[in-house]
Parts: structure tokens; sequence; C-alpha cells
């Protein structure tokens, strides 16, 4: 149980382009989503948090026109990296909250390798 | 404003050699503690809640145990397959509810 996919597993793109990462609950309902970015040898670093349904809350930082993030149903968030550029390059790795969880845990998906050439 | 410490950061064993990880905490409310294995290029996969001092859970080779300022992930005749990146994580509690605040990590590495 708790099974958090996500689409693609990697992507390579130009810069300039935008480029739209899925994040799917498979077995469980979520209104809360998570979305997370790491660099190398680093622990994970929140960009933003989303509910189902509204806006999503980004962390100080985070340019919330470059990063869009819609949270459509209790089962997918997207992420979405706008005119990205080489710096954009990096892992993202969703993760999301069952509704009605007890302790708050979050169960992350396996992640999405972005290459900016 | 919440702090995990991991340590040590990086951890090399020899296959059976048991030992430990530490997490220490510094919340305004524990609402929970999570242990969480990363390998490479992947994301966390969920090990252990734990919530109250004295709690205990186990899982194959794995012991997480908790008290009221630490964790401790104890690895029991571990396997090379054991190696990966182990995190610890407490959920935030008022205005940040459910987000987590991570600790560094702990590289663990075990030879064969």
């Amino acid at each position: 149980g708790a099974v958090v996919s996500q689409h693609p597993s990697r992507v390579i793109c130009k810069s300039g382009t935008s480029v739209k990462i899925e994040c799917r609950s498979l077995d469980f309902q979520a209104t809360t989503m998570f979305w997370y970015r790491q660099f190398p040898k680093k622990s994970l670093m929140l960009m933003a948090t989303s509910n189902e349904g509204s806006k999503a809350t980004y962390e100080q930082g985070v340019e919330k026109d470059k990063f869009l993030i819609n949270h459509a149903s209790l089962t997918l968030s997207t992420l979405t990296v706008t005119s990205a550029h080489p710096e954009d390059s990096s892992f993202y790795i969703c993760s999301a909250r069952p509704w009605g969880a007890t302790y708050n845990e979050q169960f992350f998906g396996p992640g999405t390798r972005l290459t900016v050439l | 404003e919440d702090q995990v410490t991991q340590s040590p950061e990086a951890l090399r064993l020899q296959e059976g050699e048991s030992s430990s990880l530490n997490c220490s905490y510094t919340v305004s409310g524990l609402r929970g503690l999570f242990w969480y294995r990363q390998d490479p290029g992947k994301g966390p996969e969920f090990l252990f809640t734990l919530y109250s001092a004295g709690e205990e859970k186990e899982k194959e080779r794995l012991k997480a145990t908790l008290t009221k300022k630490e964790s401790f992930l104890h690895i029991t005749a571990p396997k090379p397959e054991d190696s990966a990146t182990y995190l610890c994580a407490v959920p935030a509690g008022g205005t940040s509810y459910g987000k987590l605040t991570f600790g560094q990590g702990t590289i663990l590495t075990v030879h064969p």
C-alpha cells in the first residue's frame, strides 16, 4: 500500500521549453501533496505544498511563476517547470500524505531527473 | 524552529557488523518521527513511524527506537543490500502543519 508514482522518470529538454511532471497516488487519496528538489548528496528541499482544489503554498525563495503546481484531484498533482534553464536541472521528488493519516506520514514517488540543455 | 541532526554523516560496516544510526531532534511538540531509506537516484522509501518515547518498531534487520530527545536506527548483521542513505524526519505543526523537517542523512555502506 501507499504507492506513489511519478512520470516521467527522466526528461531532457532544451533551454526555454516547459516540462510537466506528474505525481499520482496509486492506492490512496491524498488531500496534500508536496514537491521537493534534491541536489547531489544533499537532503530534500521542500519547494511547495499543494492541497487538492486550492492554490499551492510555495516555500520562501521558490518562484511560483516558474514552478507551476496543480492539484486537480485527490490522486494527481503536477509540477510544470516553465521556461526551463540549465540551473533548473535537478532531481524532483513528490510525496503524498494519505487522507486521514494519523501521524502525517508522507510517501514519496521515485523522483524525476530533469536535465536542461 | 524544529531541528533534526543525524550522525554519523557516513558509516562503513563490514557485512554482519551491527551498528546504530542516531537522529537527535528539537521540536516544540513531537508529532511523530519518521525513518526513510533512500537509494541513489530514487525517492525515499518509508520505513517506520515512531510516536512516543519508549516505542520500538522492527523490520527485518532494522529496529528503530525513540526517546524524548533522539531516535536510533539499529542495524543487526547488515548485508550489502542495506547500503543506502537513511533519513529521519519530523512533521511540523502550527502554520507549517504537515511539512517535514529532515536530517541530513547517514550514508551507510556495507562491504561484503
